[in-house]
C-alpha cells in the first residue's frame, strides 16, 4: 500500500468526449506526476504538479491538463478523447519533487491507476 | 536525451531458479535508476532504487540490482524465484522532474 488512491477504477467514454480522473496523494507529498500507459508499454509522462503549480511537462498536447490541490488531491483532464487515449493513467506521489537541481531525487509512489477506454 | 532499454520482454524461468532482468540506460549526467513491479491490474510498486553510494543495492522481495557505470547497466536478479514473482518489471531512469521508464519485461514463473 502506498496511501495513493486514484478514481474512478475503470471509465469508459466516446471519441470527443471530455474525462476527469481523481488522485489523492500521501499526506505530506508536494508533487504529483501523471503517467499514461499503453498496453504493453512502459508508463510515459504527461506532467508533474509540485504545489499546485506544473513543474514539467511530456510530449503530450495542451488538451491534456491537470490541477493540483491543497488537500493533497490532483485531477488530470483530457478534452476531445481520441481512441489512442484508451490507456491505464496512473499518477504517483513524492515529497519534494525530483532532481529539481538540487542534486537529490525522491521516489515516486504509484496508485493504482485509472483505465480509460475510449470507444 | 536519457533513455532506458529493457532488452527482454518476456522471461520465462521454473520456480527456485535464479533470474536476471537486463536494464541498459543512455545519460550523459548523473542517474538516478530505479525498478518497479506491476502485478496484473495494478499500479507500480517500487522494488529498489540507485541514488548514489554502493553499486550493489538490495530491495524489497529479494530482489537486487547493481549499477555499472562502464556498461550503462541497472541489471536486476533474484537468486530464487518464486511463482508469486510472476509479474511485469519496468526500469527506469529520473530525467529533472520525471521518470523514464523502459517497455518492461514480463517475468513467467512456472511450477
Amino acid at each position: 500500500e502506498t496511501g495513493v488512491t486514484q478514481s474512478p477504477t475503470h471509465l469508459i467514454k466516446t471519441r470527443g468526449q471530455q474525462v476527469t480522473l481523481r488522485c489523492s496523494s500521501q499526506s505530506g507529498h508536494n508533487t504529483v506526476s501523471w503517467y499514461q500507459q499503453a498496453l504493453g508499454q512502459g508508463p510515459q509522462f504527461i506532467f508533474q504538479y509540485y504545489r499546485e503549480e506544473e513543474n514539467g511537462r511530456g510530449n503530450f498536447p495542451p488538451r491534456f491538463s491537470g490541477l493540483q490541490f491543497p488537500n493533497y488531491s490532483s485531477e488530470l483532464n483530457v478534452n476531445a478523447l481520441e481512441l489512442d487515449d484508451s490507456a491505464l493513467y496512473l499518477c504517483a506521489s513524492s515529497g519534494e519533487g525530483l532532481a529539481g537541481g538540487r542534486g537529490q531525487t525522491d521516489t515516486q509512489y504509484f496508485g493504482p491507476g485509472t483505465r480509460l477506454t475510449v470507444l | 536525451a536519457q533513455s532506458v532499454t529493457q532488452l527482454d520482454s518476456q522471461v520465462p524461468v521454473f520456480e527456485e531458479a535464479p533470474v536476471e532482468l537486463r536494464c541498459n540506460y543512455s545519460s550523459s549526467v548523473s542517474v538516478y535508476l530505479f525498478w518497479y513491479v506491476q502485478y496484473p491490474n495494478q499500479g507500480l510498486q517500487l522494488l529498489l532504487k540507485y541514488l548514489s553510494g554502493s553499486t550493489l543495492v538490495k530491495g524489497i522481495n529479494g530482489f537486487e540490482a547493481e549499477f555499472n557505470k562502464s556498461q550503462t547497466s541497472f541489471h536486476l536478479r533474484k537468486p530464487s524465484v518464486h511463482i508469486s514473482d510472476t509479474a511485469e518489471y519496468f526500469c527506469a531512469v529520473d530525467n529533472t522532474d520525471k521518470l523514464i521508464f523502459g517497455t518492461g519485461t514480463r517475468l513467467q514463473v512456472f511450477p
